[in-house]
């Protein structure tokens, strides 16, 4: 997305370790802050998202920051597995309308 | 209603062919997307729909796309003229914004076109 700037752009990890995702967005007015997991050959499907009224969320092994005055979020997954290895994504929305994509990470997390 | 459904799967053409592809959004949501993935990236915007309204397309889309969503339901994306650099997954997703805004997106399988 012309707007959302994420990276790394691949991330290696070995089991059990942790890790972090990071993006950027450039619309002020964003509110709304989704991630999602991309598994090879599979449509992109949610996994965690944020509302600009909290600074973070967690979900288990998952968790996602927020810090609105640098306009930037970060994905965290702890205790890693083999089957967390997909492409991750983060989105915010533009013009308050449409969502716009971030390039993509490809985490692989070996066993 | 099982999920956001795009038809076909997989498209091959050969180059200067037209093409159109279907989505069928979940059935109450009113937001309907159109992005393009290649390999290896992020999806990109095409377009946008709130209900039947296209309200927003990508300065990037050439004029040989259109997209329609008549009836607020279904939408179809037309690719006129095709050329090999379309080939490409095309995503389509929807959403029903809440009370607090924006809400999810969900995706469907997505149309792989292959232009020879």
């Amino acid at each position: 997305g012309e707007n959302v700037e994420q990276h790394p752009s691949t991330l290696s990890v070995q089991e059990g370790d942790s890790a972090v995702i990071k993006c950027t967005y450039s619309d002020s007015a964003s509110n709304y802050f989704p991630w999602y997991k991309q598994e090879l050959g599979k449509r992109p499907q949610l996994i965690i998202d944020i509302r600009s009224n909290v600074g973070e969320k967690k979900d288990q092994r998952i968790a996602v920051t927020l810090n609105k005055t640098a306009k930037h979020f970060s994905l965290h997954i702890t205790e890693t597995q083999p089957e967390d290895s997909a492409v991750y994504f983060c989105a915010a929305p533009y013009n308050n309308n449409d969502m716009r994509f971030g390039a993509g990470t490809r985490l692989t997390v070996k066993p | 209603d099982t999920g956001v459904s795009q038809d076909p799967r997989h498209k091959i053409t050969k180059r200067g062919q037209n093409v159109t592809f279907r989505c069928d959004p979940i059935s109450e949501h009113n937001r309907l997307y159109w992005y393009r993935q290649t390999l290896g990236q992020g999806p990109e915007f095409l377009t946008y729909f709130q209900n039947e309204a296209q309200l927003e397309k990508s300065r990037l889309l050439s004029d040989r796309f259109s997209a329609e969503r008549p009836k607020g339901s279904f939408s179809t994306l037309e690719i006129q003229r095709t050329e090999q650099g379309d080939s490409a997954m095309y995503l389509c997703a929807s959403s029903q914004p809440g009370t607090l805004g924006d809400t999810e997106a969900f995706f469907g399988q997505g149309t792989r076109l292959t232009v020879v």
